[in-house]
């Protein structure tokens, strides 16, 4: 278990439709990034933020944004939902700002699987 | 550009057998951080190791070992007398000091059979 935990697990939707996925990061863990695991794009980069501010964005769609509340845990919401943004979706937590740039470590939660029909 | 090449898409071994998983990145920076992880057949992604590229040091924990060769750009993975719960897909993936991001490589299926 490596603290990082993501709701829901499992969600299936249908096309055109906006989800919210939430995570809530390790005790301590400042940094929370999210990432999407799909079949042609692998796992891919989406956001980062810490302490609530966004620090860099990836390959994130406009479609999609996301939050870090002052409690830290974190929200992904995909609006206008296509079916190609079926994939998992991990939320991923860091103690520092640095994270992985400096050297830490991230530790991924379980993943919520999206399914868009 | 910074890239993670993972060659292998799967490999199939027995039980007790030896496996490398190979890993071979591109960066142009000079400090740079190289992980692995896990990610067995229920989705997690488990970490298993972070080096960074100032220790070429090998690495051993239990059945697993880590090969850092800067001079050939690779950071193999080799699991020593596999067991049937080494089956999962493993990620190699590769974080400069100046971009917060985690690169990943496609992944290594590996199947341990009994």
């Amino acid at each position: 278990d490596s603290g990082v935990t993501q709701t829901p697990k499992h969600l299936i939707t249908a096309t055109g439709q906006r989800v919210t996925l939430r995570c809530s990061p390790r005790s301590g863990d400042l940094s929370v990034y999210w990432y999407q695991q799909s079949l042609d794009q692998g796992l891919q980069f989406l956001i980062h933020y810490y302490n609530g501010e966004e620090r860099a964005k990836g390959n994130i769609l406009e479609r999609f944004s996301a939050q870090q509340f002052p409690d830290l845990h974190s929200e992904l919401n995909l609006s206008s939902l296509e079916l190609g943004d079926s994939a998992l979706y991990f939320c991923a937590s860091s103690v520092a700002l640095g994270g992985s740039a400096s050297g830490n470590t991230i530790y991924f939660g379980e993943g919520s699987w999206l399914t868009v029909v | 550009a910074q890239k993670v090449t993972q060659a292998q898409t799967e490999i199939s071994v027995v039980e007790k057998e030896d496996v490398t998983l190979d890993c071979v990145y591109e960066t142009r920076d000079t400090t740079y951080y190289l992980f692995w992880y896990k990610q067995p057949p229920s989705g997690e992604l488990v970490f298993l190791i972070r080096r960074n590229s100032f220790d070429e040091q090998n690495e051993i924990s239990g059945r697993y070992s880590w090969n850092f060769q800067k001079s050939t750009s690779s950071f193999n993975f080799t699991i020593t007398a596999s067991q049937v719960v080494d089956s999962a897909v493993y990620f190699c993936a590769l974080s400069e000091a100046s971009t917060d991001k985690l690169i990943f490589g496609t992944g290594t299926r590996l199947q341990v059979f009994p």
